[in-house]
């Protein structure tokens, strides 16, 4: 079954805390990216990949760091949160550069 | 960075209406693209469009590239209670920012049976 699996689905943690949220497709595709989803605002890109070792910053790339280091996975770091990082967040991949699909997301809370 | 302006914000119908939504932007966008978003899920990819003027369906539902590059909408016709959700348009760049997505800020769909 294709899909794009995230973990964590839901996570707490406080200000400054390093944490890491994983994104893995099994398709293949070429293309993955990652969206930040706030209420009022819709969805706004962070970051996109399209290839191995090609990653560029999307709409709103402060605070957030990726890797392409293999096809499948595209993990989103961020080194130091803060509570304006609460937010819903999903990873997509897709061939070309569009992304067909989506992850469920991850709900982050930052206190 | 890019906007794009959708609208309506949110609409309430009743079940068998068309639906009509679209999006509107001052950048022009080599893709567009329509997804679908149920609570608690990620978007569904409805639609993708590739060339201006393009009018491409799928099911009951039909998109058009507007012919400045600037503008798509989405036809949602007879609409039943299960097209409930959210629907958002999304615009790529090409150029130097191939593979940058633009979303707009959704529509909210709600169908009275």
């Amino acid at each position: 079954e294709a899909q794009v699996t995230q973990n964590p689905r839901y996570l707490i943690t406080v200000t400054g805390k390093k944490l890491t949220v994983t994104c893995s497709q099994n398709m293949n595709h070429e293309y993955m990216s990652w969206y930040r989803q706030d209420p009022g605002l819709g969805l706004r890109q962070i970051y996109y990949s399209m290839n191995v070792e090609v990653t560029d910053k999307g709409d709103v790339p402060e605070g957030y760091k990726v890797s392409r280091k293999e096809k499948r996975n595209f993990p989103l770091i961020l080194e130091s949160p803060s509570p304006n990082q609460t937010s819903l967040y999903f990873c997509a991949s897709g061939r070309g550069q569009q992304p067909q699909h989506f992850g469920d997301g991850t709900r982050l809370s930052i206190l | 960075g890019q906007q794009l302006n959708q609208s309506p914000q949110s609409m309430f119908i009743q079940e068998g209406e068309d639906v009509s939504m679209n999006c509107t932007s001052s950048s022009i966008f080599n893709t567009w693209l329509w997804y679908k978003q149920d609570p608690g899920e990620g978007p569904v990819l409805l639609i993708a469009l590739y060339k201006a003027g393009e009018l491409t369906s799928n099911g009951r539902l039909t998109a058009q590239f507007g012919i400045t590059r600037k503008d798509s909408f989405l036809n949602i016709s007879a609409s039943i209670p299960s097209d409930v959700g959210i629907y958002f348009c999304a615009g790529l760049t090409g150029g130097t920012s191939y593979g940058k997505l633009t979303f707009g800020q959704g529509t909210i769909l709600t169908v009275h049976p």
